[in-house]
């Protein structure tokens, strides 16, 4: 079965500082990978994917994020966080069978 | 397009009692989902399908039950809500499961409450 597990449950940055958000996953085949963001209130948005050739993916809002298949990790980055960057953040994978699993959140505050 | 909707908004039910939760999408998406999310957690998958006809379990699927004779229509049936099942239902739909215009759609969620 596969599994995704997200290593910071909070973490709390000041504005400008950088980000990067652990997510480790476990499937012995071919998956898609997936950040989500989900503000206070609103429901899911896709930041970023990646299902093949470059490893490192950019996203929207400056996010990115770098799969690197021999440690099972798609970890989030971004270089500067703003105070609009407070939300909850969540790895996903989707396998070839079209079953998906999410990690449950990295819940991420940002000071001003 | 109205993308991925979800009936009720809220609901609340009395313990043993049922109820459907209504999804529908008219993207013509092949592959559907029902997640649920729980307070500070992430989403955990009920059940999937693929497309008309197939149905198949996700993680959480026990007290739940799910149906897809079209491919527009997913409803989610709980037969005897029980407290455990308090919380906030999500569906959402997909082309296929790869691809690089592959993005997953959510609904807007309906807040289930069991007393």
């Amino acid at each position: 079965a596969q599994s995704v597990s997200q290593h910071n449950h909070h973490v709390i940055l000041s504005e400008a500082a950088s980000l990067e958000l652990g997510c480790n996953y476990s499937y012995g085949g071919t998956v898609n990978l997936f950040w989500y963001v989900q503000y206070p209130g609103q429901h899911l948005q896709l930041l970023l994917k990646y299902f093949s050739g470059d490893p490192l993916v950019k996203g929207i809002k400056g996010f990115e994020a770098e799969f690197i298949k021999s440690k099972f990790s798609f970890n989030l980055r971004k270089p500067s966080v703003q105070w609009s960057d407070t939300a909850e953040y969540f790895c996903a994978v989707i396998t070839n069978a079209g079953k998906s699993t999410f990690g449950d959140g990295t819940t991420l505050t940002v000071k001003p | 397009n109205a993308g991925v909707t979800q009936t009720p908004k809220f609901r609340i039910l009395k313990i043993g009692q049922s109820m459907t939760l209504q999804c529908t999408q008219d993207m013509n998406h092949n592959y559907m989902y029902w997640y649920r999310q729980d307070p500070g957690m992430g989403l955990k998958l009920i059940y999937y399908s693929v497309g008309a006809g197939i149905t198949d379990k996700g993680e959480v699927p026990n007290g739940y039950n799910v149906s897809r004779s079209t491919t527009e229509d997913f409803p989610l049936r709980l037969e005897l809500a029980a407290p455990s099942q308090t919380s906030v239902y999500f569906c959402a739909s997909s082309f296929g499961w790869a691809g690089e215009n592959y993005e997953q759609y959510f609904g807007p969620g309906t807040r289930l409450t069991v007393t």
